[in-house]
């Protein structure tokens, strides 16, 4: 079956714009998380969605980020006025109800560059 | 402080040996320890889970838990060039997020 995929594979943008990356989670997964690579650094958390509240969102670094989950299924995560630091892979997970933390099935990640 | 602290390698091992793999963390509410492994440009898969102390075995692959040490390890037996990776230790408290280690980089080299 599909996986978890996320749209673009790679964005480079200038700074000071804003950015909008997809995520898509396996049919059927409620919970939805949001999670950021730096590069050779593990992965920090954003977000995580339950159905389409966001319970916790208390890895968002700043008001420039922001995530919203329509319809229990597609994410969004916008980053406002980008920043060079804010260059990363941004990697999205998901997982059924009841497995929560345990099984997280992530996605390929969106490479954003900013110049 | 890092909560879990990984050392990030790099590790280069010859095909055949035993690796092992260590976190520490310093957060003793964490109850859920997990074991990904990262091939380059893809997504974490998870490799093991372990609650609360104690070993788990799954093939070539061991993880174990000391809780009263704060210390986590994963041990690959008969290691081969496809388990080339990096390898995230994360930890959870129960709740929903994770809190990963650095990641260590290795390579098995034939």
């Amino acid at each position: 079956g599909a996986g978890v995929s996320q749209s673009p594979s790679n964005k480079v943008t200038e700074k000071g714009k804003d950015v909008e990356l997809r995520c898509d989670p396996i049919s059927g997964h409620t919970a939805l998380y949001w999670y950021r690579q730096r590069l050779g650094q593990g992965l920090e958390f954003l977000i995580y969605f339950q159905g389409n509240s966001a319970p916790d969102k208390s890895g968002l670094p700043s008001d420039r980020f922001s995530a919203e989950r329509t319809g229990e299924s597609v994410s969004t995560l916008t980053i406002q006025r980008t920043q060079q630091e804010d260059s990363a892979v941004y990697l999205c997970a998901s997982s059924l109800k009841g497995s929560g933390v345990i099984e997280q099935y992530f996605g390929p990640g969106t490479r954003l560059t900013v110049t | 402080q890092k909560e879990v602290e990984q050392d990030p390698g790099p590790l280069s091992v010859p095909e055949g040996a035993i690796v092992s793999l260590n976190c520490t963390y310093s957060n003793s509410a964490f109850q859920y320890f997990m074991w990904y492994r990262q091939y380059s440009r893809k997504g974490p898969e998870l490799l093991m889970y372990t609650y609360s102390s104690g070993n788990k075995e799954d093939g070539r692959f061991t993880a174990q838990v000391d809780k009263s040490s704060k210390y986590i390890s994963l041990f690959i037996r008969d290691s081969q060039p496809s388990d080339s990776a990096t390898y995230l230790c994360a930890m959870s408290k129960g709740a929903q997020k994770l809190v990963f280690g650095q990641g260590t980089r290795l390579t098995i080299n034939p």
